[in-house]
């Protein structure tokens, strides 16, 4: 069974640019979390999704956002980028939105805004 | 401010001896603490949990214990092996769940052979 996959691994972008990442949840998971790690702050959450819909949403500034689709794959976007964004964005999937399913992690997706 | 704080980035051990990673929070409203070990280029795998209604857990030779007025936790990993030597995050939540994690900024464990 194929894991989370999260494309692109590495993305360099300029200030005020704005980045879409991708991320494929295990098949059959429909629960997808995204979460930001910088060496100062390790993993903070971002958002859930399930059912296309948004369930939760960490403490983030509005340039922050996602979606899911039918098929239970999820984007993140943030629009006009600062330094401070560069970091890795990892992507997480379980079978539903529920506690006692557990969360499996993609490899992430580093981003380097200059 | 960091409501979990790892404040060892870095431990080395001994193949064989007791790896002991510590984890510290502030939010008294957590009451889910777990453990995730991520090797390079993967993403963390969940190791082991514990709710707050509980002070210890074991899981083969992973063990966490849980001091609630210290709001300390604490990993043991015994006998230490060379494959455990990856980065340790110790993450917390509110509610019971295993959602909207808060995470520790990470401990690297080294097993030494």
């Amino acid at each position: 069974k194929a894991g989370v996959t999260q494309t692109p691994r590495y993305l360099i972008k300029t200030r005020g640019q704005q980045v879409t990442l991708s991320c494929s949840p295990i098949s059959g998971h429909r629960s997808v979390s995204w979460y930001q790690q910088t060496p100062g702050q390790g993993l903070q959450f971002l958002f859930e999704y399930f059912s296309e819909t948004q369930r939760n949403k960490g403490n983030f500034p509005g340039r922050f956002s996602g979606r899911q689709f039918s098929n239970s794959r999820s984007e993140m976007n943030v629009s006009t980028l600062e330094l401070g964004d560069s970091a890795l964005y990892l992507c997480a999937s379980s079978l539903l939105p529920d506690s006692t399913y557990e969360q499996y992690f993609g490899p992430g997706t580093r981003l380097t805004v200059t | 401010d960091q409501q979990v704080k790892q404040n060892s980035p870095s431990l080395s051990v001994q193949e064989g001896r007791i790896s002991i990673l510590n984890c510290d929070y502030t939010n008294s409203m957590f009451d889910y603490f777990l453990w995730y070990k991520k090797y390079p280029a993967e993403g963390p795998t969940f190791l082991i949990s514990i709710s707050s209604i509980k002070d210890k857990n074991e899981d083969g030779r992973f063990t966490v214990f849980l001091n609630k007025s210290a709001k300390h936790l604490s990993l043991h990993i015994v006998p230490s092996q060379p494959g455990d030597s990856a980065v340790y995050f110790c993450a917390a939540s509110v509610g019971g769940s295993a959602r909207q994690l808060t995470f520790g900024s990470g401990t690297q464990l080294t097993v030494l052979p």
